[in-house]
């Protein structure tokens, strides 16, 4: 099966700085990678997602990129703000639109320094 | 118009007892899953159930009994509970041929005492 490792666990980073999540995923069938944001007490919901088949995609200030050669993409938040505080997880799949769901990375507490 | 709801939101209880938790989505959608997250927030699938057929029961013991009586529906029982089994647990449904996006209900956050 997929495995999803995520760096870094937690990140603390200034108000207005950019954050960087890395994810590394072990099988290279997989071919959907969304982004999924847990506020403190809520849902896990999507932000942003990235299909095999384009490298880089960006939405406002956050942005994804994906590296298919060496099984790795990444979150790339800019000019963040005290409500991107949250915990992030990366996750794949091998079959998009499948009933296979998601494997999680074990998630990166982001935190926003004022 | 809550897309996936799941009861109930809080659940303590003791030691041996069996437990259920409900979930229902009103989205459609042809796929539900039930997620474990742990104290260190890992999240990780439990089962996935495709048009009430299921489709992946990772390596969960079996005193945790999916039930799934219409694809509307996907409930979870719980016999002889473990300290161990304290979690909050998400229920999620996904349409087959999208994008796989999950839809996660609120969380079920279960305390064995």
């Amino acid at each position: 099966g997929e495995n999803v490792e995520q760096h870094p666990s937690t990140l603390s980073v200034q108000e207005g700085d950019s954050a960087v999540i890395k994810c590394t995923y072990s099988d290279s069938a997989s071919n959907y990678f969304p982004w999924y944001k847990q506020e403190l007490g809520k849902r896990p919901q999507l932000i942003i997602d990235i299909r095999s088949n384009v490298g880089e995609k960006k939405d406002q200030r956050i942005a994804v990129t994906l590296n298919k050669t060496a099984k790795h993409f990444s979150l790339h938040i800019t000019e963040t703000q005290p409500e991107d505080s949250a915990v992030y997880f990366c996750a794949a799949t091998l079959r998009e639109g499948g009933a296979d769901g998601l494997t999680f990375g074990k998630g990166t507490h982001l935190i926003i320094q004022p | 118009d809550t897309a996936v709801s799941q009861t109930p939101k809080y659940l303590v209880t003791q030691m041996g007892n069996d437990k259920s938790i409900k979930c229902e989505q009103n989205l459609g959608h042809d796929t539900m899953y039930w997620y474990k997250q742990d104290s260190k927030k890992f999240l990780k699938i439990m089962f996935s159930y495709n048009n009430k057929e299921l489709i992946i029961n990772e390596t969960v013991p079996n005193r945790f009994s999916p039930k799934s009586p219409d694809k509307a529906h996907l409930n979870l029982h719980i016999n002889s509970l473990e300290l161990g089994d304290s979690a909050v647990y998400f229920c999620a449904s996904s349409q087959q041929g999208t994008t796989g996006e999950l839809f996660f209900g609120e969380g079920s956050r279960l305390t064995v005492l």
